[in-house]
């Protein structure tokens, strides 16, 4: 069975510093990756996602199979991106199955 | 574009009372989920239709809950009877269809407080 970690529940950076969002899987093949984001009274919709390489909103998350990681990182905070944030993975031939992250919860200062 | 509609988005009853979710996903998606997201926890897919066929009710509490898509669009989701571990925001979301990939829409969901 696969699992989702993602060890901060809150993490507070200020404006214009970097951020990274933890986010660690337990998967015995090869899974497809994605970053989930609810911002506040909104519902959750897809951040992004690991095969399509790209950068959203300034964030990108790179898979590491290594480390079994996808750390979703951007270089400089903006008040806007305080939201809380999901990893979630699936399977190999999962049929859109998603397991999901306890979340992170991400609180830019000024 | 309403997106995927659910009601009620509160609900409180009391313990060992039935309630029931109701959601329209958005038109022509064909796959349809059920979540439950406990409090400061993600989302647990509880069940996954594809057109009006549950594909996967794996983690769908048999005894307690059931769902149902009738004609394919529209789902209703049923506890009887609730009980207080119950307490979550049920979500649900939908897809074009259940391939791999397939961006999943989510609802504002519904609250639920069993007391």
């Amino acid at each position: 069975a696969q699992r989702v970690t993602q060890p901060e529940k809150l993490l507070s950076v200020f404006k214009g510093a970097p951020v990274e969002l933890k986010c660690n899987y337990s998967y015995s093949g090869s899974p497809e990756l994605f970053w989930y984001v609810q911002y506040s009274r909104q519902r959750l919709q897809l951040l992004l996602r690991h095969i399509s390489r790209e950068s959203i909103k300034g964030f990108t998350a790179d898979l590491n199979k290594g480390e079994t990681s996808f750390h979703l990182k951007k270089p400089f905070a903006q008040e806007e991106d305080s939201a809380m944030y999901y990893c979630a993975l699936e399977p190999t031939g999962g049929g859109n199955k998603l397991t999901f992250g306890t979340g992170t919860q991400l609180k830019v200062e000024l | 574009e309403a997106g995927v509609v659910q009601s009620p988005r509160y609900k409180i009853i009391e313990k060992k009372q039935p309630v029931a979710f109701w959601c329209n996903p958005i038109s022509g998606h064909n796959t349809l989920y059920w979540y439950r997201q406990n409090l400061g926890q993600g989302p647990e897919l509880l069940i996954r239709y594809e057109n009006e066929e549950a594909v996967d009710d794996s983690q769908l509490p048999k005894d307690r809950f059931s769902a149902e898509r009738l004609k394919g669009v529209d789902s209703t989701l049923k506890i009887q009877p609730a009980e207080l571990g119950d307490s979550a925001v049920y979500l649900c979301a939908s897809s074009l269809g259940d391939r791999q990939q397939e961006t999943q829409y989510f609802g504002p969901g519904t609250r639920l407080l069993v007391l």
